[in-house]
């Protein structure tokens, strides 16, 4: 079985602050890696995506960092707002998506 | 354009009885998928179904869930003889083709009591 390691599982920060979640993974062969936010009785949205040719992409408040040699990827949120308050999930792409087990972000204002 | 539609979004049952959940992906998506998600928890892949081709199975939990989907469209996830823990969230996504390359488009899910 694939696996995805997310951490923290929760996280807290003030409006204005940088939110960081972490995503570790095992196999190499993964060509995708995405982010998806979702909100309470939503269904999950893609965020961000990066493939593993670039270390990072940046999409306005949101960056993906990206280390090849460590298996590991990260999201960044920038000025952090109480709107980003959601769950995260990160994924890799192997033969299917699978995603890590979430992070539940709350941003107070 | 139109989502992916998921219907009921909501049922309570008792225990030992069958619920059909239903999935209308997105026109065009070829691929499309169901997932479990308890509560607070990540999300579970049961199975996903590409083309004609057939379905990959590999995350149903036991036997007493099936799924199939007709004409390529419409999705139908079926649980037999529901069990308590059975008891959470099922989400389906589509996608325009296989291969985790290509976004996963979820409905909201049909969040499924068990009593």
């Amino acid at each position: 079985q694939q696996q995805v390691k997310q951490s923290p599982q929760s996280l807290i920060v003030q409006k204005g602050g940088i939110s960081i979640i972490n995503c570790a993974y095992e196999n190499t062969a993964f060509d995708y890696f995405p982010w998806y936010q979702q909100f309470p009785g939503k269904g999950p949205a893609l965020l961000i995506a990066i493939r593993p040719d670039v270390s990072e992409k940046k999409e306005g408040r949101f960056t993906i960092s990206f280390n090849k040699s460590a298996k590991q990827f990260s999201l960044h949120i920038m000025d952090s707002q109480p709107g980003d308050s959601a769950t995260y999930f990160c994924a890799t792409s192997g033969s299917r998506l699978t995603f890590g087990e979430g992070t539940q972000l709350t941003v107070n204002p | 354009g139109a989502g992916v539609s998921q219907s009921p979004s909501n049922k309570v049952t008792e225990k030992g009885k069958d619920v059909e959940l239903r999935c209308d992906p997105i026109s065009g998506h070829t691929a499309l998928y169901w997932y479990r998600q308890s509560l607070g928890q990540g999300l579970e892949f049961l199975i996903y179904f590409q083309g004609n081709s057939a379905p990959d199975k590999s995350g149903l939990p036991s036997d007493r869930f099936s799924a199939e989907r007709t004409g390529g469209s419409v999705s139908t996830l079926t649980i037999q003889r529901t069990q308590q823990e059975d008891s959470a969230v099922y989400l389906c996504a589509s996608s325009l083709g296989y291969r985790g390359v290509q976004p996963q488009h979820f409905g909201d899910g049909t969040r499924l009591s068990i009593l």
